[in-house]
């Protein structure tokens, strides 16, 4: 069981907004640790989608974004698009583990 | 740019050691970064297992930590996971990836990964 939950699947039709949750503890993003989400493919390596809570990284459409507040996080993709069906996970650190630590993914399928 | 490649044996028998290199270009190994390794059985998600530093310092997931050794060989621009005693489910595609941020190195994220080496555990 991961230490950051998210929700197994979330879904959506092309156009439409989406959000994942990420929700862990005072040991990590309630502790004022950033968080960053991935983007992964299928059958590809994880790719950073955004780092430091809200921030993208050059070549990251402005579609995705993110936020948090207290001890969540969310991602939230608007106008989706097919290419987008992939798995996002959401990483931060954890002082209890004294390392970083990941959610347990999220699948989202567009529709 | 910087670009990290997995190799190592794709098959290990239970009870031996895993060993893989993660060879990094476009870069050098001696920067300012952290080196990691992730790992991702297979339909799961990812587990971080540590992490090393230019100067050898090393952490390490506490799940994994009496199992993994973490080195790295500036020379030839590399860095290596050894996880002893492997068991059916050590079973996973192994990742290399660079730890990479300025300031608090708590804010660090993992922005650069190879492409993965699949390690099975059978005998």
């Amino acid at each position: 069981q991961s230490v950051l939950t998210q929700p197994p699947s979330v879904s959506g039709a092309p156009g439409q907004r989406v959000t994942i949750s990420c929700t862990g503890s005072n040991y990590n993003i309630g502790a004022g640790y950033d968080v960053h989400w991935y983007q992964q493919l299928p059958g590809t390596a994880p790719k950073l989608l955004i780092y430091g809570n809200s921030n993208r990284p050059s070549g990251v459409p402005d579609r995705f974004s993110g936020s948090k507040s207290g001890t969540s996080a969310s991602l939230a993709i608007t106008g989706l698009q097919a290419e987008d069906e992939a798995d996002y996970y959401c990483q931060s650190y954890d002082s209890s583990l004294s390392g970083w630590i990941f959610g347990g993914g999220t699948k989202l399928t567009v529709l | 740019q910087v670009q990290l490649q997995e190799s190592g044996p794709g098959l290990v028998r239970p009870s031996g050691t895993l060993s893989l290199t993660c060879t990094v270009s476009g870069g050098s190994i001696s920067s300012t970064n952290w080196w990691s390794w992730v790992r991702q059985p297979p339909g799961k998600g990812l587990e971080w297992i540590g992490e090393i530093y230019r100067r050898g310092t090393t952490n390490y997931n506490p799940s994994l930590k009496s199992r993994v050794t973490i080195s790295i060989d500036t020379s030839k621009n590399q860095f290596s996971l050894k996880l002893s005693s492997v068991t059916a489910a050590d079973t996973a595609v192994y990742y290399c990836a660079r730890l990479y941020g300025s300031g608090d190195y708590n804010k660090k994220r993992f922005d650069s990964w190879g492409q993965g080496a699949l390690v099975t555990v059978s005998s």
